[in-house]
């Protein structure tokens, strides 16, 4: 079974510039949840993909923006990037679902995005 | 905000149990008591949730009070390797798109 797995590792761009970070799901889960970590602080939801739909979002301004793919694995685009965006960014799969049930959240391992 | 309150820093020394409270009072009857941890710039790793009823895996065991307003979890043997931020979350269920809510949870530095 393969875990969670996120691309690319670290990256870095300049503020104003765009980025893409990709997230495969654990192998038998629906639904997608991104994380945004600053240094020294706890992990903070930006938004939720179940089947392809945004089904959840946090406190995120809308330039935060997200797609998930018929496989379930899915992507977090962030435009106009901004100096404060430099942080880890989590992906988490569970087998989720509407209900929202009592699924377990498993995380890969986080993108490092850096922005100059 | 994070519904738990956690200390911020612990210590144990290495092959002794290790004790981590949590605080979560205003804990609703639908919501779980989850613990992750995280190890140095690693993705949170999911330890143990549970409702009322104490519950144990193979990573720790989790014992909740019966008014369900503080619980604890339990590594028996610490490794060093178990040095990481851990950290209590409530988190309800039957509820559309529920995320994790983190606080700054506990620090736990093992020592040999």
């Amino acid at each position: 079974e393969t875990g969670v797995t996120q691309s690319p590792t670290h990256l870095i761009k300049t503020r104003g510039q765009q980025v893409t970070l990709r997230c495969s799901s654990q192998s038998g889960h629906n639904t997608v949840s991104w994380y945004q970590q600053a240094l020294g602080q706890g992990p903070q939801f930006i938004f939720q993909y179940y089947r392809e739909e945004e089904n959840g979002r946090g406190n995120f301004p809308p330039r935060f923006s997200g797609l998930q793919f018929p496989n379930y694995s899915s992507e977090l685009n962030v435009n106009a990037l901004e100096l404060d965006d430099s942080a880890l960014y989590l992906c988490a799969s569970s087998l989720g679902g509407l209900a929202g049930g009592t699924d377990t959240q498993y995380f890969g391992p986080g993108t490092r995005l850096t922005v100059l | 905000d994070a519904k738990t309150t956690q200390p911020p820093s612990m210590d144990c020394a290495e092959g002794r149990a290790a004790n981590l409270p949590c605080n979560h009072s205003t804990i609703s009857g639908n919501e779980y008591v989850y613990w992750y941890r995280q190890i140095h710039s690693q993705g949170p790793q999911y330890i143990i949730h549970g409702l009322k009823n104490n519950e144990t895996n193979e990573m720790a065991s989790l014992i909740i009070t019966e008014d369900r307003k503080s619980s604890t979890l339990i590594l028996p043997h610490a490794t060093l390797r178990d040095t990481a931020v851990y950290y209590c979350i409530v988190r309800p269920y039957n509820q559309a798109g529920t995320a994790l809510i983190f606080g700054k949870g506990t620090t736990l530095s093992v020592s040999s």
